[in-house]
């Protein structure tokens, strides 16, 4: 079982530009987050999905970021015209929801990637 | 509002020992779940240990237990026989609506 891919690892894009992100969670998983951490903090929140349905949004995903999950599986964030403070890792997760006798949200993270805009 | 405050920003142990790592939460939610995570240098998040709120019994594995005192609404963790591949960030997190809150982190060093 593999675990949750991201790619690129390392992104070094100039002001202005469109970045994308990929993420593979784990397969079967159901449920994949997207986090940003900056340095010295813990991840904070952007989005997830259940399935292909993105079901929450956080306030700290501007209309500059856009996620998407089309079939489900892996999953797209894109920095439309990227800022200096959008510098940060980008952190992706999954879990499986729903499916044991309780349901929990144990989420499991892949390596991120790292966003440095000059 | 949830929040998770870690302390602690570092912590040092001698290699062998043990040391706990601190962490009190806030939620207005009788049902949740816990954890704490590890992040050592420039390596990928991995799940250390996870307590059901509903449970009373304190999670344990291996070297790693917590100390779950949920009217305190505190989360400590433990870690015993201290190993140099202990050294990372530790993070708590609280689920919360379907996402985890973190903590600042603590910074564990483990000096041989």
């Amino acid at each position: 079982d593999t675990g949750v891919s991201q790619d690129p690892r390392h992104k070094i894009t100039k002001r202005g530009q469109n970045v994308t992100f990929r993420c593979d969670p784990i397969s079967e998983h159901n449920r994949l987050y997207w986090y940003r951490q900056t340095l010295g903090q813990g991840p904070e929140f952007l989005t997830y999905f259940q399935n292909e349905a993105q079901l929450e949004k956080s306030r700290l995903l501007s209309d500059r970021f856009s996620a998407e999950r089309p079939k489900g599986s892996f999953s797209t964030l894109e920095i439309q015209r990227t800022e200096q403070g959008d510098s940060a890792m980008y952190l992706c997760a999954s879990s499986s929801w729903g499916r044991g006798s309780r349901s929990t949200d144990t989420q499991y993270f892949g390596p991120g990637t790292r966003l440095t805009v000059l | 509002a949830q929040t998770v405050t870690q302390s602690q920003p570092e912590m040092s142990v001698q290699e062998a020992e043990t040391v706990t790592l601190s962490c009190t939460y806030d939620t207005s939610e009788s049902d949740y779940y816990l954890f704490w995570y590890k992040q050592p240098p420039s390596r990928q998040m991995i799940l250390v240990i996870r307590q059901e709120a509903y449970k009373q019994q304190n999670a344990t594995e291996n070297r790693f237990s917590v100390n779950f005192q949920k009217a305190a609404k505190s989360f400590s963790l433990k870690i015993s026989d201290s190993q140099l591949g202990d050294a990372a960030m530790y993070f708590c997190a609280l689920e919360y609506g379907n996402k985890l809150v973190f903590g600042a982190g603590t910074i564990l060093r483990v000096k041989s």
